[in-house]
């Protein structure tokens, strides 16, 4: 069964401070690996897409890793923002474009 | 470039009744998307439309969801009739062929 699972379900930190969300992915065949940043009430936007022979891949304060062997990526959000306060959603790739969704994380960053 | 339209942003009904929602793509993408995100969960993919063709819609629940794409550019989905497990938000996508797709602000839907 094709699926993604993040954790944690939620976190909240400081202004400031760094954060490193999970995921672990199980799809074949994998494409690609993606993260999308979903403000409340709004579509989720594009953070990076990360092809099997890719392990890192920066987007300003983001950062995705990504390991093809053991199925897991990470998004490290560096000097968070209260603008980074959002849901963070891993995406796997199949061929043919075909998308599994993660439940997402719910990051709350607090001044 | 404008983005991915989608319109009523926000719509209430009651169960039993027919709602529809609109999407217009950003222009030039042939791949467009519905997805249905219900809350706390990741979007789950409805239907999926290649031009005014279907590639994929073996999640959608045919006996009352319906969808079309006239002309292989804007698309509207029709749910009759609503059920309370219908309530969630319903996102438009578009995408040219295996690129990143592009997510419209969405319609959320409550059913009482």
């Amino acid at each position: 069964k094709n699926q993604v699972e993040q954790s944690p379900q939620s976190l909240i930190i400081l202004e400031g401070k760094n954060c490193t969300l999970q995921c672990n992915y199980t799809v074949s065949p994998f494409s690609n690996l993606r993260w999308y940043k979903q403000d409340t009430g709004r579509g989720p936007v594009s953070l990076t897409i990360m092809t099997f022979s890719e392990n890192t891949k920066s987007n300003g304060r983001y950062t995705a890793t990504l390991d093809a062997d053991t199925k897991q990526s990470s998004l490290h959000i560096t000097a968070s923002q209260l603008s980074d306060s959002a849901s963070y959603i891993c995406v796997a790739a199949l061929y043919g474009n075909k998308l599994v969704f993660g439940a997402g994380t719910i990051l709350r960053v607090k001044s | 470039e404008a983005g991915v339209a989608q319109s009523p942003r926000y719509k209430i009904i009651e169960k039993r009744q027919s709602v529809a929602f609109w999407c217009n793509p950003i222009s030039g993408h042939a791949t467009l998307y519905w997805y249905q995100q219900i809350l706390g969960q990741g979007p789950k993919l409805l239907i999926q439309f290649q031009n005014n063709g279907v590639v994929d819609d073996s999640q959608l629940p045919k006996d009352r969801f319906s969808a079309e794409r006239l002309k292989g550019v804007d698309s509207t989905l029709k749910i009759q009739p609503a059920k309370l497990e219908d309530s969630a938000v319903y996102l438009c996508a578009s995408s040219i062929g295996q690129e990143t797709q592009y997510f419209g602000p969405g319609t959320r839907l409550l059913v009482l």
